[in-house]
């Protein structure tokens, strides 16, 4: 079975400071590895996927997620926080055998404050 | 449609009552699924349809639960005899093409926050 945790219910960042929101995974063989976001009243939005090759994958608004295989990983960070960041994150995995089941964590609230 | 239509927004039922569930997803996506939001937890996975296969039901939660999709466009989640344990927020979400074959982008709608009293 395949799953996620995120370890924090909440992270709190003052604005213009680096932020990291915390994801590890357990999967069969090799994953599939996402995060998505969820602002006040909207639905959840895509940001960055990790499918293969470099480690280090970009994505939408600034965020960044580095995947680390030995620590079955995949942290969301960026350089400097804003207070418009401040939502609700989601990490996903999924088994590149596992059919088209996304597995979701319970999702990290981001505050970051002015 | 511009982008996954949910609807109701809210739906307010009475245990024991039958309640129904729409989803309109983007036109032209071939995949759509059902996930559950209850408070506090994260996204629990409910069933996926792609195009015109057998739908990959095997995350609903008992056979109160049930889902179709009509012409491979609007699916509804149909929930019966509604317990007080289905509350939560009921999320659709679309994509273009089955998860691996490089579109693994999932576009979700607003959800329906289903309160059973």
């Amino acid at each position: 079975a395949q799953s996620v945790a995120q370890p924090e219910d909440q992270v709190n960042v003052a604005e213009g400071n680096p932020l990291t929101v915390k994801c590890t995974y357990s999967v069969s063989g090799n994953p599939y590895l996402f995060w998505y976001v969820q602002y006040p009243n909207r639905g959840l939005q895509f940001l960055l996927k990790y499918i293969t090759g470099d480690n280090l994958v970009k994505g939408s608004y600034g965020f960044e997620a580095e995947f680390n295989k030995s620590q079955t990983s995949f942290h969301l960070k960026k350089p400097s926080a804003l207070v418009s960041d401040s939502a609700l994150y989601f990490c996903a995995v999924r088994a590149r055998n596992a059919g088209n089941m996304l597995t979701f964590g319970g999702g990290t609230r981001l505050m970051v404050k002015p | 449609g511009a982008g996954v239509s949910q609807s109701p927004s809210n739906k307010v039922t009475e245990k024991g009552k039958d309640v129904e569930l729409r989803c309109d997803p983007i036109s032209g996506h071939t995949a759509l699924y059902w996930y559950r939001q209850s408070l506090g937890q994260g996204l629990e996975f409910l069933i996926y349809f792609q195009g015109n296969s057998a739908p990959d039901k095997s995350g609903l939660p008992s056979d109160r639960f049930s889902a179709e999709r009509t012409g491979g466009s609007v699916s509804t989640l149909t929930i019966q005899r509604t317990q007080q344990e289905d509350s939560a927020v009921y999320l659709c979400a679309s994509s273009l093409a089955p998860l691996g074959t490089g579109a693994e982008k999932l576009f979700f709608g607003s959800g329906t926050q289903l309160s059973v009293l």
